[in-house]
């Protein structure tokens, strides 16, 4: 489809692993942002790529987060140690003009830390 | 401390009423406000936005209001139908960019036939 791709789906993962979540955004969006949404909760901004650089990276949460965008398309977010609390829905968007509301997100990735 | 608040966790309304959906905020470098819509199992979609240099924005059924002094939005959706049954999030930023936008915890309207 045209839209955000995100992978995997569902995710469940022991406490300590290392995963990544793919982000495959919308064909010519410079703009690529990470959300990470909580139960029962809003969306909260973790990072921010115009082109292949992270132009604002204040939202991940320690370093244990990382996101890469090596070609200016694809993303992957990757989570090292995994914890209990980094449990959530990690959403992915993009857009083309990062001055406007215009997101298109994808569907997310649920992880589950067991 | 949540800078961007949606007291009301759920709304039902009949088809056909107004839906009236309220977001406050506390951050006062907030200058550009959005509402996205929701569906199980999709991710967020933008509904509306508004400038803090203006006071309303309206888009077929949707219409949000902004009070800059009582740091309060509203969504006004009329006539309410089915299909806007949603879990709808209001969002801020600063410098008018959507950049970092900082979410509320959302509603769920659910509209009644």
């Amino acid at each position: 489809g045209a839209g955000v791709s995100q992978t995997p789906s569902n995710k469940v993962t022991e406490k300590g692993k290392y995963v990544e979540l793919r982000c495959d955004p919308i064909s010519g969006h410079t703009a690529l942002y990470w959300y990470r949404q909580s139960l029962g909760q809003g969306p909260e901004f973790l990072i921010y790529f115009q082109g292949t650089g992270a132009a604002d990276d204040s939202g991940l949460p320690n370093d244990r987060f990382f996101a890469v965008r090596p070609e200016g398309s694809v993303s992957t977010l990757k989570i090292q140690r995994t914890e209990r609390g980094d449990s959530a829905v990690y959403l992915c968007a993009s857009g083309t003009d990062p001055d406007t509301g215009e997101l298109f997100f994808g569907e997310g990735s649920r992880l589950t830390v067991l | 401390d949540q800078q961007v608040k949606q007291n009301s966790p759920s709304l039902s309304v009949q088809e056909g009423r107004i839906s009236i959906l309220n977001c406050d905020y506390t951050n006062s470098m907030f200058d550009y406000f959005l509402w996205y819509k929701k569906y199980p199992a999709e991710g967020p979609t933008f509904l509306i936005s508004i400038s803090s240099i203006k006071d309303k924005n309206e888009d077929g059924r949707f219409t949000v209001f902004l009070n800059k002094s009582a740091k309060h939005l509203s969504l006004h959706i009329v006539p309410s139908q089915p299909g806007d049954s949603a879990v709808y999030f209001c969002a801020a930023s600063i410098h008018g960019s959507a950049r970092q936008l900082t979410f509320g915890s959302g509603t769920q309207l659910t509209v009644l036939p």
